[in-house]
């Protein structure tokens, strides 16, 4: 398995708190995701980066921001919580090219309520 | 145009049939297809992928077949397992236009083999 952990693992938090997941990795790959995955949509890209302090943003940013400070880390922050960002939150991360596979971590459970 | 559409939702199949599953695209520019299988509790992992100068590719019992001119490609998983329940996403990328390798994923479908 790809070395990517995400932190913490499940979460319950109150609507108008900021919430922030970490991911990990420990293969020095260039480019990090943050994905949300809801039923019937799939998974959706939230953010992405390129390269340390290099971000973008994905199909749905609104409500969310990134940071990434250092190759290994990639954190999404919900400035204010929201019941519609109830989800499960994946990173993943990729070398580029030649080699496009994304590796997936474990995935954040995220409750607001 | 940044969709990638995604059929059936949800499928059974007995154990040693065939599963398929379809996806369609409207954006031309995608030129990377890969599946994802995911498993209850895990990320996703990738399964294989395709590019679409060739119009099949095959690794043991999965095959993704492709036709640039519809613009849909599926996944066919032979001799199915009951071990090969598991959800599968379809999605598409841009890779020779953007090396970010952001993916467009499909919505998903569950698939349940029965012993």
């Amino acid at each position: 398995d790809a070395g990517i952990t995400q932190s913490p693992r499940h979460k319950v938090t109150e609507t108008g708190t900021p919430v922030t997941l970490r991911c990990h990795q420990t293969e020095n790959h260039r480019y990090m995701y943050w994905y949300r995955q809801d039923p019937g949509h799939g998974l959706r890209l939230i953010h992405y980066s390129y390269g340390v302090k290099d971000t973008d943003k994905g199909e749905v940013s609104d409500g969310y921001s990134v940071s990434r400070s250092k190759t290994e880390d990639f954190l999404l922050t919900l400035e204010s919580a929201t019941s519609s960002q109830t989800s499960v939150y994946f990173c993943a991360i990729s070398e580029g090219v030649p080699r496009y596979e994304q590796y997936f971590g474990p995935g954040t459970r995220l409750t607001v309520t | 145009q940044q969709q990638v559409k995604q059929s059936p939702q949800s499928l059974i199949v007995q154990k040693g049939g065939i599963s398929i599953i379809n996806c369609a695209y409207e954006n031309t520019a995608f030129d990377y297809f890969p599946w994802y299988q995911q498993f209850p509790g895990k990320g996703p992992a990738l399964l294989i992928a395709i590019r679409p100068d060739v119009s099949e590719k095959k690794e043991g019992r999965f095959t993704i077949s492709f036709n640039k001119s519809a613009k849909q490609f599926s996944l066919h998983i032979m001799d199915s397992q009951p071990g090969d329940s598991a959800t599968y996403f379809c999605a598409a990328s841009m890779v020779s236009v953007s090396n970010t390798g952001k993916l467009i994923f499909g919505q998903g479908t569950t698939l349940q083999v029965k012993p």
